[in-house]
């Protein structure tokens, strides 16, 4: 029974268009995050939500819209994407220090 | 502002060999520190974690950490390589309160040779 989901794992599309990733947790956790893993492997976290409220936005494009209908979900809207916006996207929950990682979505932008 | 160094981008041991993967962290409060595992195409695994109990963690998999405050540093050991910990390994410290934000370090890729 996995603990932290996202949908899809992988997503092929064109520069301009608009994707969104699905993310769901099952362990009872307030908090729910957005990490971005560049090439380099550089993980960088995106936004965090605790309790459906955003409480971090890391001067990110306002192209990228998280939303969280209820504490157990979190996703990530991308409007008219750009190449640079490749990367794997993780999400990740959290009760206190620590979070549990999803297995990520690859987006490739082409 | 809180960071974390990782000493080393890739780290290569022999088999039965010790690992040393090396973290220095700042912060001007008392951190959490953490080490997560990552293995290809696959999410972070949270290998263990110090939260100002013992100052000598004990995690998954074998390995360990020491949190020196005088050196602040956290580095992660395991006795004897075996060829499954070949991975990349990131140190992480968490800041701030309520969703305690966590920023990682630039990993470090463990090659194990047989």
């Amino acid at each position: 029974d996995t603990a932290v989901s996202q949908t899809p794992k992988y997503l092929v599309t064109q520069m301009g268009n608009d994707k969104s990733i699905k993310c769901e947790q099952n362990l009872g956790h307030d908090t729910m995050y957005w990490y971005k893993q560049d090439s380099k492997k550089f993980l960088k976290i995106m936004f965090s939500y605790n309790n459906k409220e955003l409480i971090i936005n890391e001067t990110v494009p306002n192209r990228f819209s998280p939303k969280s209908p209820d504490k157990a979900h979190l996703n990530l809207h991308i409007n008219s994407l750009e190449l640079g916006d490749s990367a794997v996207y993780f999400c990740a929950s959290s009760q206190g220090a620590g979070p549990s990682f999803g297995q990520g979505t690859r987006l490739t932008v082409v | 502002a809180q960071s974390v160094t990782q000493l080393g981008s890739h780290v290569s041991v022999s088999e039965g060999a010790l690992v040393l993967l090396r973290c220095n962290y700042s912060s001007s409060v008392p951190p959490y520190l953490f080490w997560y595992v990552q293995y290809p195409n696959q999410g972070l695994q949270l290998l263990l974690k110090y939260t100002s109990a013992a100052t000598l963690v004990k995690g998954i998999n074998g390995f360990e950490a020491e949190f020196k405050k005088s050196e602040t540093s956290f580095h992660l050991t395991k006795p004897s390589a075996h060829m499954s910990d070949a991975a990349e390994y990131f140190c992480a410290v968490s800041v701030g309160t309520g969703g305690f934000k966590t920023i990682f370090g630039a990993g470090t890729r463990l090659f194990v040779k047989a």
